[in-house]
């Protein structure tokens, strides 16, 4: 599976949109790109993910740029509860069966009031 | 709630103790697996089942052994640990169609 860069920190204003990137420059074209969060003392929590086109659930969105070198996982009204870290991870196909995910060391976001 | 449900969720055991950790998904998927979860260390797979079956072994130590009698049902039973096994061990199931779905770990403390 490709390998994801995070910045390992970030900040953001509580109601603001918060927008986390991640690259992943060596994406295969069956690759899809995955989000989770994990909240302190919790398991890690499915977000969203796509191929190429950009999605959007009722947690949040995920952009993907057209040579899919890059995403950005936007939460668009920020709370604090939201304050976690998150992960970008890349991997073959969306058959959800008999997962095998790596995880990074994602990105932490925390939400100021 | 997650629907995976895991017990105990803190774990104290000497290094001579041998204890289990139990998983049990209410979400009717046939894939549960154990990770592992070291301070300030990404989450590493230790075990993959599959309708019951052990499809991977991620290279764990003896000392650890799973055990999965149904696909609503994995344990993960535990003998003379090392005071580098305290971790926060997470359980997760998955189907098709189904991303993967954590528990909130048991937090292993190994004296």
């Amino acid at each position: 599976d490709a390998k994801t860069t995070q910045p390992p920190s970030m900040d953001c204003a509580e109601g603001r949109a918060a927008n986390l990137p991640c690259n992943h420059s060596t994406i295969s074209g069956n690759e899809y790109v995955y989000w989770y969060r994990q909240i302190h003392s919790q398991g890690p929590q499915y977000i969203i993910h796509g191929l190429k086109n950009n999605e959007t659930n009722e947690m949040a969105s995920l952009i993907i740029t057209e040579d899919r070198k890059s995403s950005t996982l936007i939460l668009p009204h920020a709370t604090l509860r939201d304050t976690a870290v998150y992960y970008c991870i890349v991997r073959v196909g969306s058959n959800f069966g008999n997962e095998k995910l790596t995880f990074g060391t994602g990105t932490r976001l925390t939400i100021i009031p | 709630e997650t629907g995976v449900t895991q017990t105990p969720r803190h774990l104290v055991m000497g290094m001579t103790n041998k204890k289990s950790l139990k998983c049990e998904q209410h979400l009717g998927h046939n894939a549960m697996y154990w990770y592992k979860q070291s301070a300030k260390k990404p989450l590493e797979l230790m075990f993959v089942y599959n309708f019951k079956e052990q499809t991977e072994n991620n290279s764990v130590p003896s000392r650890f052994s799973p055990e999965c009698p149904n696909s609503s049902h994995l344990f993960l039973h535990l003998h003379t640990l090392q005071p580098e096994d305290s971790a926060l061990y997470l359980c997760a199931s998955s189907q098709r169609e189904s991303p993967l779905h954590f528990g909130n770990g048991t937090r292993l403390t190994v004296t």
